[in-house]
């Protein structure tokens, strides 16, 4: 079965960098796009980000462009955020979405940006 | 950017009786290909994310059928025919038609 499993959440300070993990199975990763959603405590889903099957194209929200770069290696079945620059209003569960073919989210990893 | 605006925002339930979303767009959904990706998705308390309805309408493997989605253009509904315990939770519209994607604020269905 499809299984989705996020790491590499953490306390950052302000300004500092993350880096998140997505592993992917159960399915042809490498066929399909995928999504990071936030949820900061508390408050509702926030798209942030889709990078598209091959990698060739991604798309942010406006607040994280710049700071947050999206990428996968299919070898691996492995996607990506990094996240630099990093402010308080990133704090929040990081979930990774398949959702095409299929609804399929992983149990998400907290980011804590705090000083 | 797309904005999705929910109402209510709050949906106190009996039990067995029905339930309604509204689910608004700033833009029409319809993409170039004719189709309108507007998803309905559903948050328990506690857990992550499951998508219910993809497509305005289609409802997605495993969803019971008291579920509907229906809509067009800007204009979007999430019905529950009869609402159960277990449908406690918040509800999210998310539209997939234009970039970047994005959720509506989310209504908190709870049993009166």
């Amino acid at each position: 079965q499809v299984q989705l499993v996020e790491s590499g959440g953490g306390v950052v300070q302000p300004g500092g960098s993350l880096r998140l993990s997505c592993a992917a199975s159960g399915f042809t990763f490498s066929n399909y796009g995928m999504h990071w959603v936030r949820q900061a405590p508390g408050k509702g889903l926030e798209w942030v980000a889709f990078i598209h099957y091959d990698g060739i194209k991604n798309y942010f929200v406006d607040s994280v462009k710049g700071r947050f770069t999206i990428s996968r290696d299919n070898s691996k079945n492995t996607l990506y955020l990094q996240m630099n620059s990093l402010r308080t209003e990133d704090t929040g569960i990081y979930y990774c979405a398949k959702l095409v073919a299929g609804d399929n989210w992983g149990q998400g990893t907290l980011v804590t940006v705090s000083s | 950017d797309v904005v999705m605006t929910q109402s209510p925002l709050s949906l106190p339930v009996t039990l067995g009786q029905p339930a309604s979303i509204s689910c608004r767009s700033s833009q029409s959904l319809v993409y170039s290909d004719g189709n309108t990706y507007l998803n309905w998705f559903q948050q328990r308390p506690g857990q992550s994310p499951r998508r219910l309805i993809y497509k305005v309408s289609n409802r997605d493997s495993g969803v019971p059928d008291r579920f509907s989605g229906s809509g067009s253009g800007t204009d979007f509904t999430l019905k529950i025919s009869r609402v159960e315990a277990e449908d406690v939770g918040v509800y999210y519209c998310m539209q997939g038609t234009h970039w970047p994607n994005s959720f509506g604020q989310g209504t908190k269905l709870e049993i009166k």
